[in-house]
């Protein structure tokens, strides 16, 4: 059974600051990963994909890199601002022909930051 | 804007008392799934649709039943709700070509 921790849990920084989510996944065999945003009380909105055979994707002040053999991905946020604080998730798709999409979220690291 | 709704958005219910939730979407998109939220769990994968009356368990589909008899439309049934059904559910949708997921605002449900 497929397993993602994200670590932090929480992390509270400073405007400006450069920062680093962690994500860990047990099954290798992975088709995707994705990283998603969601605010207080809202649904969750994607911000990066990586494909299995990929290493990295960027949009804007984020970076995403996917190391599939460690089971390890990383969100870089450059100079972070008060508008990113959020609770950020990891998940991770199946490979196979009938995994579907279907997804297998980690808990999630909340991000403050402040002015 | 993905064109997706959730209905209820909010909703308070007693113990033993059957409950629908309503996922509809505008895209006429192949893929939707069911997650429920509770702290300390992330999201959950509850069960899922790949077509008209295509459906599947996910990882926690213990006392939840769904159909789906239209495209736009994947409804969620909780048969006889329990307090430990009390979650926030999500409806997300995937077009056929593409991997990412988008997600609708949300359904709180509370079960006393």
């Amino acid at each position: 059974k497929q397993e993602v921790t994200q670590i932090p849990a929480a992390l509270s920084v400073p405007e400006g600051e450069n920062l680093v989510l962690n994500c860990s996944f047990t099954d290798s065999a992975i088709y995707n990963l994705q990283w998603f945003r969601q605010d207080p009380g809202k649904g969750l909105t994607s911000l990066l994909l990586i494909q299995s055979s990929q290493r990295e994707q960027t949009s804007g002040r984020l970076n995403a890199s996917l190391d599939k053999s460690s089971g390890r991905s990383t969100l870089y946020i450059a100079a972070s601002q008060p508008g990113d604080s959020a609770t950020y998730l990891c998940a991770v798709s199946g490979a196979g022909g009938t995994s579907y999409g279907k997804l297998t979220f980690g808990q999630g690291t909340i991000l403050t930051v402040h002015p | 804007d993905a064109g997706i709704t959730q209905s209820p958005r909010h909703k308070v219910t007693e113990t033993g008392t059957p409950v629908t939730l309503r996922c509809h979407q505008t895209e006429n998109h192949r893929y939707m799934y069911w997650y429920r939220q509770d702290p300390g769990h992330g999201l959950r994968l509850i069960h899922y649709s790949y077509g008209v009356k295509d459906t599947d368990k996910g990882e926690v589909s213990d006392g939840y039943s769904v159909s789906r008899s239209k495209t736009e439309d994947f409804l969620l049934t909780l048969e006889s709700a329990t307090s430990s059904q009390t979650s926030v559910y999500f409806c997300a949708i995937k077009p056929a070509t593409q991997e990412t997921q988008y997600f609708g605002p949300g359904t709180r449900l509370l079960v006393l």
